[in-house]
């Protein structure tokens, strides 16, 4: 398996665009996570899904943000309007559950607003 | 309020050995987990303790103590690749995998 894949790697925007980020993740794994890392925060879990329903997304910051997973390999992440603030690195994860403790994480993608 | 906490740098000698030390105060605790991320990489695991000891793998070991909230990781024969941050998390409920993260530990090791 190719891992965690997400898209783009880089991002730089405008002020007020809409950016949607998207996520691949491993087959068979039934866990999916959007996680934010910044040097201020750290690494922040947004939103997770299991089975393509979200289960909890008490750490998206505002209605700005708005995650989906329509089927089992497709996840998207749509901040709209960005604000500079949401500067950061964006990762997604996934893993098998069942027992299973190791998240596997795609190389993030790394927004830029202007 | 969930909160976890650990150096945010060390610095030691090739060869040697570190101790990176965390301790949380969350509402639930199910396990703690130790990732590895280097510069513009990804967190990648590097162990789990979902019971009190030591688990050992390779050079790392990871210990949890659930009674005092507390874990470290120990790295040993340190080499030069080991410099990276190293993010201690906790798995806060047993019927989802969501991790919360602490701020992590920049280790730099040199010559």
């Amino acid at each position: 398996d190719a891992g965690v894949i997400q898209s783009p790697r880089h991002e730089v925007t405008e002020m007020g665009q809409e950016v949607t980020l998207r996520c691949k993740p491993i087959s068979g794994h039934d866990y999916l996570f959007w996680y934010r890392q910044t040097m201020m925060r750290g690494l922040e879990l947004l939103i997770y899904f299991n089975n393509n329903v979200p289960i909890d997304d008490s750490g998206m910051p505002e209605d700005r943000f708005s995650a989906k997973m329509p089927n089992a390999s497709f996840s998207t992440l749509k901040i709209q309007p960005s604000e500079p603030r949401d500067s950061a690195v964006y990762f997604c994860a996934s893993t098998t559950g069942g027992g299973n403790t190791e998240a596997f994480f795609g190389q993030g993608t790394r927004l830029t607003v202007v | 309020g969930q909160s976890l906490e650990q150096p945010s740098e060390v610095t030691a000698v090739e060869g040697a050995i570190v101790q990176i030390n965390c301790t949380y105060q969350t509402s639930g605790f199910y396990g703690l987990s130790w990732y590895q991320q280097h510069d513009g990489g990804a967190p990648t695991f590097l162990s789990y303790n979902g019971l009190d000891g030591l688990e050992e793998t390779g050079r790392f070991s990871s210990f949890l103590s659930r009674s005092d909230s507390y874990g470290y990781l120990l790295l040993q024969e340190l080499q030069m690749k080991d410099s990276a941050s190293y993010f201690c998390a906790v798995r806060l409920s047993n019927s989802g995998y969501a991790l919360n993260f602490g701020k992590g530990t920049s280790l730099l090791v040199t010559p």
